[in-house]
């Protein structure tokens, strides 16, 4: 079945240590995106890519980081991980600007 | 801000019963969507309506749209245990700029 996998599911590192947290997308979506959502919170837009074109939003801090070397491939990393960086880390992708997203399954970020 | 805010932030019923949830949104808007997430786990899309749209179903979900009232609500008729989770509303803006921006979210619990 086509999907959004994300890779890990759960995953601790220590504070200040690099993470790289990873998407994949079975679908052959154009757009990727990836998002922070905290507890009981909505998700938050990190950075889209439409294709290979890159669009960060204002606010995402510089700590946060993303490749997408192809189509089906979208990476964040996070530089010097914080402890308020603790979030599920959400990673979607639609065929079309602003129509329907699909979800991965989404990766837990433990910072120590 | 574009974020939408859903009201109410927790609703309780039992099975059976019906369950409203309302967004409310602060500018112009394209399309409108809500989706469902269980604890722990990536968002599932549900249903998508445009501005020109006044109502949409499918299956079991009623959305309704008032854009003169920047408004929308989720019916969720005959619910059931496996309907636990929170709902989300989203709005694409009407920039064309490929992003949703996601409500707070309601968190429906349904009692058997």
């Amino acid at each position: 079945d086509a999907m959004v996998i994300q890779n890990p599911r759960y995953q601790v590192t220590q504070f200040g240590k690099p993470v790289t947290l990873s998407c994949s997308q079975t679908l052959n979506h154009n757009v990727m995106y990836w998002y922070q959502q905290k507890s009981s919170q909505a998700p938050k837009l990190l950075f889209h890519y439409y294709d290979k074109d890159f669009n960060n939003e204002a606010d995402t801090p510089d700590n946060f980081q993303s490749r997408r070397p192809n189509t089906s491939f979208c990476f964040l990393d996070i530089r010097s991980p914080g402890l308020g960086d603790a979030a599920m880390y959400l990673c979607a992708t639609s065929t079309l600007a602003g129509e329907e997203q699909f979800f991965g399954p989404g990766t837990r970020l433990t910072v120590l | 801000s574009q974020q939408g805010e859903e009201d109410p932030q927790a609703l309780s019923i039992q099975e059976g019963e019906n369950a409203t949830m309302n967004c409310s949104y602060k500018t112009s808007i394209n399309n409108l969507q809500w989706y469902r997430q269980n604890s722990g786990r990536g968002l599932v899309h549900l249903i998508l309506i445009r501005s020109n749209e006044r109502e949409k179903h499918s299956g079991r979900l009623r959305v309704t749209l008032d854009t003169s009232k920047k408004s929308s609500s989720l019916l969720i008729t005959a619910s059931r245990a496996a309907d636990t989770a929170s709902y989300f509303c989203a709005t694409e803006g009407n920039f064309g700029n490929e992003k949703l921006t996601f409500g707070t979210g309601t968190r429906l619990t349904i009692i058997p």
